[in-house]
């Protein structure tokens, strides 16, 4: 089966501190992972696709095709971090669907 | 460029009324999809078009149809609005063909049904 879980709701932290949010996949193909942001009041956007393998507002993501996971990962968390994030999963090759996981909501605390 | 634009922005419907969701896009992309965001349940694909000309279902269908206009637009029409349709829903985008391709969303209708 195709899927994406988030396990968590909910992460909340202080400024300054490390960030990890976890994604797990379930895909029988070659996946293709990326992470999707939303700001409060903002629409949907892309953070970064594990394909480019760069780092977005210090935010990083490997692929580990061994433990089927590609969590979001920044040293040190800013204010402004605060979103709610999503991984998504490429599906159905030509047609470029997503599946989305349940979002983890991040607050950083001041 | 304006982007995915989506209307309206909010829209309150009694059980059993219709109505359609506009979705437009001016970059030239040949794919769009419909999605619904209810809390805890992330985003879910209801209909996508791959290309102009061509409609499929996604994992949520039921309850909704769809018309890819011409190649900026793509309608969501709900014929009987039901409690369970009350939701978020989003409008995207994609250039096909591009390797890693990011999908564009619109700013959300936000549907409440009574």
């Amino acid at each position: 089966a195709q899927r994406v879980t988030q396990p968590e709701k909910l992460l909340s932290v202080f400024k300054g501190a490390p960030v990890e949010l976890k994604c797990n996949y379930s895909y029988s193909g070659s996946p293709e992972l990326f992470w999707y942001v939303q700001y409060s009041r903002q629409r949907l956007q892309l953070l970064l696709r594990h394909i480019s393998r760069e780092s977005i507002k210090g935010f990083t993501a490997d692929l580990n095709k061994g433990e089927t996971s590609f969590h979001l990962k920044k040293p040190f968390a800013q204010e402004e971090d605060s979103a709610m994030y999503y991984c998504a999963l490429k599906v159905g090759g030509a047609t470029n669907k997503l599946i989305f996981g349940t979002g983890t909501l991040l607050a950083v605390q001041p | 460029n304006a982007g995915v634009t989506q209307t309206p922005k909010f829209q309150v419907l009694k059980t059993g009324q219709s109505m359609t969701l506009q979705c437009a896009q001016d970059m030239n992309h040949n794919s769009m999809y419909w999605y619904r965001q209810d809390p805890g349940m992330g985003l879910r694909l209801i209909y996508y078009s791959a290309s102009e000309g061509t409609t499929d279902k996604g994992e949520v269908p039921n309850g909704y149809n769809v018309s890819r206009l011409n190649k900026r637009e793509f309608s969501l029409r709900l014929e009987s609005a039901a409690p369970s349709q009350t939701s978020v829903y989003f409008c995207a985008s994609l250039l096909a063909g591009v390797l890693g391709g990011e999908q564009f969303f619109g700013p959300g209708t936000r549907l409440t049904v009574l």
